[in-house]
């Protein structure tokens, strides 16, 4: 079974700081992407990696591919209080077009 | 180009009862995927769709079960409700392409049921 876990599970910092969020698997996945929801609302993609090692900026936000592809980061610079909410990785196992889904991380920022 | 769109928004039934959910999937796409999201947790896959066959199942009873149509819209049924099936119903449409990997998914609001 696959399965994605996610640290921190919550995470509250003041407006300006960094922040790093981890997704670890002991699976290698053929993608991964990353999410963000907000309260009564679905998921929302933010990036989608592929290859080993993979860098990818929005913005303030940068995300990384592990070279094994078993695992991924998501680090966000100078954090506004528009960043607050539920951070969610996903990895498509080998050829399946499946996604499982971490278990989370709630971020708040507070201005 | 319209979004993923499911109905109802919020229902709430009572143990025992029956439910049916439905998804509209964004146009041009043709695979549909169920979640279930409990509070607090991320979402766990139910199961796939793909030009109207089940492609792949999460470990949920098969008192979980689902359609989609020609359209490709799509409906997930639930028997025998169970106070453990509280939780956020997500659809998510995309597109499989042959042979490559990271396809894009869109999700819906999501259905809340409260099974009392």
């Amino acid at each position: 079974t696959q399965l994605l876990e996610q640290s921190p599970q919550f995470l509250s910092i003041q407006e300006g700081e960094n922040l790093t969020v981890y997704c670890n698997s002991s699976s290698v996945f053929s993608s991964l992407q990353w999410y963000r929801q907000e309260p009564g609302e679905g998921p929302v993609l933010l990036v989608t990696v592929v290859t080993g090692g993979e860098v990818k900026k929005l913005k303030r936000l940068t995300f990384q591919f592990g070279d094994a592809r078993k695992d991924s980061s998501l680090h966000i610079t100078a954090a506004q209080p528009g960043d607050t909410g539920l951070y969610l990785c996903a990895g498509e196992g080998g050829g399946t077009y499946k996604y499982i889904f971490g278990t989370g991380t709630r971020l708040k920022v507070l201005a | 180009e319209t979004g993923v769109t499911q109905s109802p928004t919020h229902l709430i039934k009572t143990r025992g009862q029956q439910v049916t959910l439905r998804c509209s999937s964004q146009s041009g796409h043709n695979t549909v995927s169920w979640y279930q999201q409990a509070l607090g947790q991320g979402p766990q896959f139910i199961f796939q769709y793909y030009r109207e066959e089940e492609n792949g199942r999460g470990n949920f009873p098969p008192r979980f079960s689902g359609l989609q149509f020609p359209n490709y819209s799509s409906e997930l049924n639930v028997n025998a409700l169970e106070l453990d099936d509280s939780a956020l119903y997500l659809c998510a449409s995309s597109t499989r392409r042959s042979g490559r990997t990271g396809n894009e998914q869109f999700f819906g609001p999501g259905t809340r049921l409260t099974v009392l």
